[in-house]
């Protein structure tokens, strides 16, 4: 079974810190993405990462910043967490193409709560 | 940009009946994929079914079966036999070829009533 490991399920931090989280897979994915999950609005995606040391923006960048310098981690970053980042964090990992690709396999998440 | 809606945050029927989620999407694009995705209660988020909108015959997984309505760009969820395991909240997602770029909408909480 793919796997992907959010490296924390629960974090609480103070506003203007810097939080790093960070997802692994093992399956050898081309693409990686970072959603956040608030209810009501359902997911957002943050950014995608679809090669090594490769970006893309997502629909709500603004805040985040990411990092994928091995092909299995994804990183994303909150330079100085503010209140309203505290939100479920999810990563994700696929296959680039069509066929049996396209099919998202996500962690379990990672709540972070800004006070 | 795709877009996707799902106008009910929340249903709730007995074990056994069978159960629809709407969902309505929007996309520019020709040639996509549709997704029902199931979260249920503190544990990940798992594919339920997957529909390509080039195929007319609408997928089924099991007790799952989708309504695709290409032409009024409507994507609705069928559980049959609902069971409590089934209780999650679920999400429709688009994918449009060449995008990358998986989009959902913003979920139906769904509860299977004892």
């Amino acid at each position: 079974d793919v796997k992907v490991t959010q490296s924390s399920r629960y974090l609480v931090k103070r506003t203007g810190e810097k939080v790093f989280l960070e997802c692994v897979q093992d399956m050898d994915h081309e693409n990686m993405f970072w959603y956040r999950q608030d209810p009501g609005l359902g997911l957002r995606l943050i950014y995608f990462s679809y090669d090594v040391k490769m970006k893309e923006k997502g629909d709500i960048p603004e805040g985040y910043s990411v990092s994928r310098e091995k092909k299995e981690r994804f990183s994303l970053i909150l330079e100085s967490a503010s209140t309203n980042q505290t939100s479920m964090y999810l990563c994700a990992s696929g296959e680039t193409g069509g066929g049996g690709a396209n099919v998202l396999t996500f962690g379990a998440g990672s709540r972070l709560t800004v006070l | 940009a795709q877009t996707v809606t799902q106008s009910q945050p929340e249903m709730s029927v007995q074990e056994a009946e069978t159960v629809t989620l709407s969902c309505t999407y929007d996309t520019s694009e020709n040639n996509y994929y549709l997704f029902w995705y199931k979260q249920p209660p503190s544990r990940q988020m798992i594919l339920v079914i997957r529909q390509e909108a080039y195929k007319q015959q609408n997928a089924t997984e099991n007790r799952f079966s989708v309504n695709f309505q290409k032409a009024a760009k409507s994507f609705s969820l069928k559980i049959s036999d609902s069971q409590l395991g089934d209780t999650a909240m679920y999400f429709c997602a688009c994918y449009p070829f060449g995008n990358e770029k998986l989009t959902f909408g913003t979920g139906t909480r769904l509860t299977i009533i004892p």
